[in-house]
């Protein structure tokens, strides 16, 4: 069981606005960075989303990320079929003194 | 290209060793933080261990520590992870993460290795 939740599976229709969420505490993500991967099957993840709301070169500005308190979400706007993946929260734990990842969320673009 | 490469990963009895490697190429190896990062089938990812850029620092997932040690020869531009003490919980997908930091800001990763832990 990790320590920041995510909802396990969400769905969306193509050109839909999806919010993806991730939760967790004081110790992870009320008091460090977020980070967001994205994962196609079979397949490395990704970075998405750096440092709360940063896009790294070569993402795609469709995919925004926001924190407020010990929760943070990535918004996808425009949905398209390949972005049918898995979609993963990570930050820096100051109890445990390491990252600690989301459990996931599957998103299905319907 | 910035490339990571993983490999020795197979099928292990419980209680069995293993060294994972990992090859590096296209980027300054030495100014990195690297990291091992696993994924059991079907199952999240799970941080398990980074070493500093100049290998003055180690750190480890409680689940992993004690058992497995992390290490690498930048002269050789490689990351090594020899596993102990393994448990059929052990058994995932292995990949080795590239970051500026110890922050889980990994900015590129392996394909991936697969260690099967199984009697």
């Amino acid at each position: 069981q990790s320590v920041i939740r995510q909802s396990p599976s969400t769905s969306g229709t193509p050109g839909q606005r999806v919010t993806i969420s991730c939760s967790g505490s004081r110790s992870n993500v009320g008091s460090n960075y977020v980070y967001w991967y994205q994962q196609l099957p079979g397949t490395a993840p990704k970075l998405l989303i750096s440092r709360n709301d940063q896009r790294p070169s070569g993402v795609s500005d469709r995919f925004s990320g926001s924190k407020s308190g010990t929760s943070a979400s990535l918004a996808i706007s425009g949905l398209r079929s390949e972005d049918e993946a898995d979609y993963l929260c990570a930050a820096w734990d100051d109890n445990l003194s390491g990252p600690v990842f989301g459990g996931g969320t599957r998103l299905t673009v319907v | 290209q910035v490339q990571l490469v993983e490999s020795g990963g197979g099928l292990v009895k419980p209680g069995g060793s293993l060294r994972l490697s990992c090859a590096a190429s296209g980027f300054p190896f030495s100014d990195y933080y690297m990291n091992w990062v696993r994924q059991p089938p079907g199952k999240g990812l799970e941080w398990i261990s980074y070493v500093s850029s100049g290998s003055g620092f180690t750190n480890y997932a409680n689940s992993v520590k004690g058992r497995f040690t992390i290490s690498r020869d930048n002269a050789k531009n490689s990351l090594f992870l020899q596993m102990n003490s393994l448990t059929v919980e052990d058994t995932a997908v292995y990949f080795c993460a590239r970051a500026s930091w110890k922050q889980p800001e990994f900015d590129s990763w392996g394909q991936g290795t697969l260690v099967s832990v199984s009697s």
